[in-house]
């Protein structure tokens, strides 16, 4: 079991579809993070919150939507994704920043996009 | 032996070998250096750090060691285990930075 908790494991789309994924924890965790893995590729960061306000977005498309409502959960809303937007979504906390100390991982959401 | 091929590079192991996997960094100026295990259909664990004003660090059965000269990195294991078969992925930062930039990954078979 990791301490950061994603929701939905497994998620099927349609390109029309609107749909969230859920990212929570309970380590008191300032910084948090979205990374998108393809299979046999390392994670890609994709944005970073630093205490609740977003700090890094990596040029990611606006179909993508991030969204920290308190310091404990990370959202990210996604909307009219494409077929090659299938991926492993991860998302990370760190007490700070990632200079300080590891990122802790939850264990994903699997995306297909249909 | 180790291959690399279109897919992720992969070093396989008898179980009680010891194992080195290596990574080559990008960015002269990072500074902060980990590694992380992922297993199948898990996120990236915690294994290891070390900071730049190190050039080794020793943990449970792991040793990282760290040649800023050369921007090499490489994550030593000892009596591999068939539990510790995986892929193994170095990550980099630096001072002040929330950017977390990971390596190409390496899978290690670990042979019974």
């Amino acid at each position: 079991d990791t301490e950061v908790t994603q929701t939905p494991k497994h998620l099927v789309m349609g390109m029309t579809n609107k749909k969230s994924l859920k990212c929570e924890q309970h380590m008191g965790h300032r910084a948090m993070y979205w990374y998108k893995q393809k299979a046999k590729k390392p994670p890609e960061l994709m944005f970073v919150y630093s205490y609740e306000k977003l700090s890094i977005n990596e040029s990611v498309p606006s179909r993508f939507s991030p969204e920290c409502p308190n310091s404990s959960l990370l959202n990210l809303h996604l909307h009219a994704l494409q077929p090659e937007d299938s991926a492993l979504y991860l998302c990370a906390s760190s007490p700070q920043g990632a200079y300080n100390s590891p990122l802790h991982f939850g264990n994903g959401t699997r995306l297909t996009v249909t | 032996g180790e291959s690399v091929g279109l897919h992720l590079p992969t070093l396989s192991v008898q179980e009680g070998d010891n194992s080195i996997i290596n990574c080559a960094y990008s960015n002269s100026a990072s500074d902060y250096f980990i590694w992380y295990k992922q297993e199948s259909g898990k996120g990236p664990q915690f294994i290891i750090d070390i900071r730049s004003n190190m050039d080794k660090r020793q943990g449970q059965r792991v040793t990282v060691l760290l040649n800023k000269t050369v921007k090499h990195l490489s994550l030593q294991i000892a009596a591999t285990q068939p539990g510790d078969s995986a892929v193994y992925f170095c990550a980099e930062t630096m001072d002040s930075s929330y950017k977390l930039i990971f390596g190409s990954g390496t899978r290690l078979l670990v042979r019974p």
